[in-house]
């Protein structure tokens, strides 16, 4: 089964960009799509995009359409998640997670999240 | 967009105890809806997808049931590590999805 590693902790600036990275080990990359979900402290879990790398699909929530970039490198099998315009409501721990594809007329699917990083905690503060 | 809607927000609970949540979606979503368990400081935990498949390695005191709008969670005899919050997922709209708000569930 795919494990994930997330990149470390992350001390923010309001208005700068972070990335975070999701790095796959043990089971191919091409099998899933990746998701990125947010949780603010003590809040719920926000779903905010994801990837099907092997179809190279993105999808993104709509609010954080236009903040958001979610990339994938197959060749490292690391998946990436930028957030720019940093604001203080942004601090939160960000998780990646995997669910496997369904192929149905050509056309990919993930219906759950079955595997999830440890989440990274990105704190915005000047 | 889907909205989901879980009740309780919270409830209290005794080892033993049959506990019961109820998920809603704001419109119907068939059985494309997930549950995830979450304890402190820890990712979320896949217990069951397509509103009743249990998860390979979760304990069969959880069960999941329901169609359309309205879903449930239940824990047959709750157990101590059980204490966590659920969230329920809907993927009717994937590759878009949309988490209920949880359930706290404590002693």
């Amino acid at each position: 089964q795919v494990q994930l590693v997330q990149s470390g902790a992350e001390v923010m600036q309001p208005g700068s960009s972070v990335k975070v990275s999701c790095k796959a080990s043990g089971d191919t990359f091409r099998k899933y799509a990746i998701s990125w979900v947010r949780q603010a402290p003590g809040q719920g879990l926000e779903w905010m995009g994801g990837i099907i790398p092997t179809f190279g699909t993105t999808n993104y929530a709509q609010r954080f359409q236009g903040r958001v970039t979610i990339t994938a490198d197959e060749s490292t099998s690391t998946a990436y998640m930028d957030l720019s315009s940093l604001r203080s409501e942004d601090t939160a721990m960000y998780y990646c997670a995997t669910g496997p594809i369904v192929v149905i007329a050509a056309k990919p699917y993930c219906y759950f999240m079955d595997v999830w990083g440890k989440g990274t905690t990105v704190t915005v503060a000047s | 967009d889907i909205h989901m809607t879980q009740s309780p927000s919270s409830l209290s609970a005794s080892v033993g105890d049959r506990v019961t949540i109820t998920c809603r979606a704001s419109q119907s979503i068939s059985n494309y809806l997930n549950w995830y368990q979450q304890k402190p400081g820890k990712a979320p935990k896949l217990l069951i997808f397509g509103a009743s498949k249990l998860q390979s390695g979760v304990p069969s005191r959880f069960s999941g049931s329901g169609s359309g709008t309205d879903f449930t969670l239940t824990i047959s005899s709750l157990q101590p590590e059980d204490f966590a919050t659920y969230y329920c997922q809907q993927s009717y709209s994937t590759p878009s999805f949309t988490f209920g708000p949880g359930t706290k569930v404590d002693v």
